[in-house]
């Protein structure tokens, strides 16, 4: 079946460090969305990107989609402590309005 | 933005007790919800599609008789784990869209402990 997937399942990193996190599809997506959760919270929307090899920013993360439309990427630079948090892509799935996500991408950050 | 209100954000049941769980969408009509169920440090996993006004679409290995999906308004979704046991201790959270956009609005989540 259609799979989301993401890597690292885990990131630790020193406050200031960049962080990136990749997301594959199993098929070719209309669009991709990222979301991040906080501990003890839920989603919330980041981003979507919908054109192949579109890459959109926003203040210090960079969003990037695969000229495929199959991968996307999220970086971060110079962490701080409040991007801790759980990061996850999403995508259409091929039947009906709802959104797979990925197994997301745990972010911890010491200072 | 688009604000949905899930409630309650805690329950704690007694196993074989049934628990609703409530999911509204503030100030924007939702003829669909998602509902999902997250495990601790888990990704989400999609349920079921609630659609207003008829039956909920429920993914594979998803028991519908076990989780009951109704979509009896615009603006409101419920979902009630019926006989509930340890085993569906999860955290449930809901979706919308609002407007037509592709992005999902989501509730606060419930976190349903079955002693």
């Amino acid at each position: 079946g259609q799979q989301v997937m993401q890597i690292p399942q885990y990131q630790h990193v020193q406050e200031g460090e960049d962080f990136t996190t990749y997301c594959n599809s199993s098929t070719t997506l209309s669009n991709i969305q990222w979301y991040k959760q906080r501990p003890g919270g839920h989603p919330v929307f980041l981003i979507q990107l919908v054109k192949s090899g579109e890459v959109k920013k926003q203040k210090r993360l960079t969003f990037q989609f695969g000229e495929a439309k199959k991968n996307s990427s999220l970086h971060i630079t110079a962490t701080q402590t409040t991007d801790v948090g759980t990061y996850f892509c999403a995508g259409p799935r091929q039947a009906g309005t709802a959104l797979i996500f990925g197994k997301g991408t745990t972010l911890s950050v010491s200072s | 933005g688009a604000v949905v209100s899930q409630h309650p954000s805690r329950v704690i049941c007694k196993s074989g007790t049934s628990v609703k769980i409530e999911c509204r969408s503030l100030d924007f009509q939702a003829t669909t919800m998602f509902w999902y169920r997250q495990f601790p440090k888990q990704s989400l996993m999609l349920m079921a599609t609630s659609n207003e006004g008829s039956k909920a679409t429920y993914e594979q290995g998803v028991e519908k008789d076990k989780f009951l999906i109704n979509h009896a308004s615009l603006t409101l979704s419920t979902l009630t784990v019926t006989s509930a046991h340890p085993e569906d201790s999860s955290f449930y959270i809901c979706s919308a869209r609002a407007g037509g956009v592709e992005k999902l609005f989501f509730g606060s989540g419930t976190q349903l402990s079955v002693l």
